[in-house]
């Protein structure tokens, strides 16, 4: 069964452009999670999508959005990038609902390593 | 504000021998814990979990054991394998939002 995909593996922007990042959960799965890596820190939650739909989001401007397909794919935008955006960002799916009150594992892809000069 | 802290940041052991990692967290509401494995430049790989309602979870090498009271949560692996290297987060979800806090990490080096 393949995993959490996601593309590009790298890529490259300047300031002020606008990066996007894609990402294909592992089948049957409905819930698709965005978290930045920053160099030197922890996974930090940036987005949800369940069905379709934005469910939560992290501490991060507005200018981080995204989408979810009605093939559970998903797309993560950062416009207006800025040179701190420089990070690994992770996509991770799970079952979604209503599978939840069994404890819902997120299992992570290998990342899109942003860099922005 | 951490909610998940990994107060050791890198950890060596000897092959053979008992790998303890440590994660406290502060929130009550958190009702689901996890570990990951995360080799650099790679997602991080889902390692084992345990509820709230337990207080024990074993997997092969890997043990989670939780202490809801002490707010503690811990991950032995017995015994430890030089493959095991890598960095370790503990993951806490939030009962109602289901997005994981994570920790800083813990290295683990593991001595041939």
């Amino acid at each position: 069964e393949a995993g959490v995909t996601q593309s590009p593996t790298h890529l490259i922007k300047t300031r002020g452009q606008q990066a996007t990042l894609r990402c294909s959960p592992i089948s049957g799965h409905t819930s698709v999670y965005w978290y930045q890596q920053a160099l030197g820190l922890g996974l930090q939650f940036l987005l949800w999508y369940d069905e379709g739909e934005e469910r939560n989001r992290g501490n991060f401007p507005p200018r981080f959005s995204g989408r979810q397909f009605p093939n559970y794919s998903s797309e993560l935008n950062v416009n207006a990038l800025e040179l701190e955006d420089s990070a690994l960002y992770l996509c991770a799916s799970s079952l979604g609902s209503p599978d939840r009150r069994l404890g819902d594992t997120q299992y992570f892809g290998p990342g899109t390593r942003l860099t922005v000069l | 504000d951490q909610q998940v802290k990994q107060n050791s940041p890198s950890l060596s052991v000897q092959e053979g021998r008992i790998s303890i990692l440590n994660c406290d967290y502060t929130n009550s509401m958190f009702d689901y814990f996890l570990w990951y494995k995360k080799y650099p430049a790679e997602g991080p790989t889902f390692l084992i979990s345990i509820s709230s309602i337990k207080d024990k979870n074993e997997d092969g090498r890997f043990t989670v054991f939780l202490n809801k009271s002490a707010k503690h949560l811990s991950l032995h692996i017995v015994p430890s394998q030089p493959g095991d290297s890598a960095v370790y987060f503990c993951a806490a979800s939030l009962r109602g939002t289901y997005k994981y806090i994570f920790g800083t990490g813990t290295r683990l080096k593991v001595l041939a």
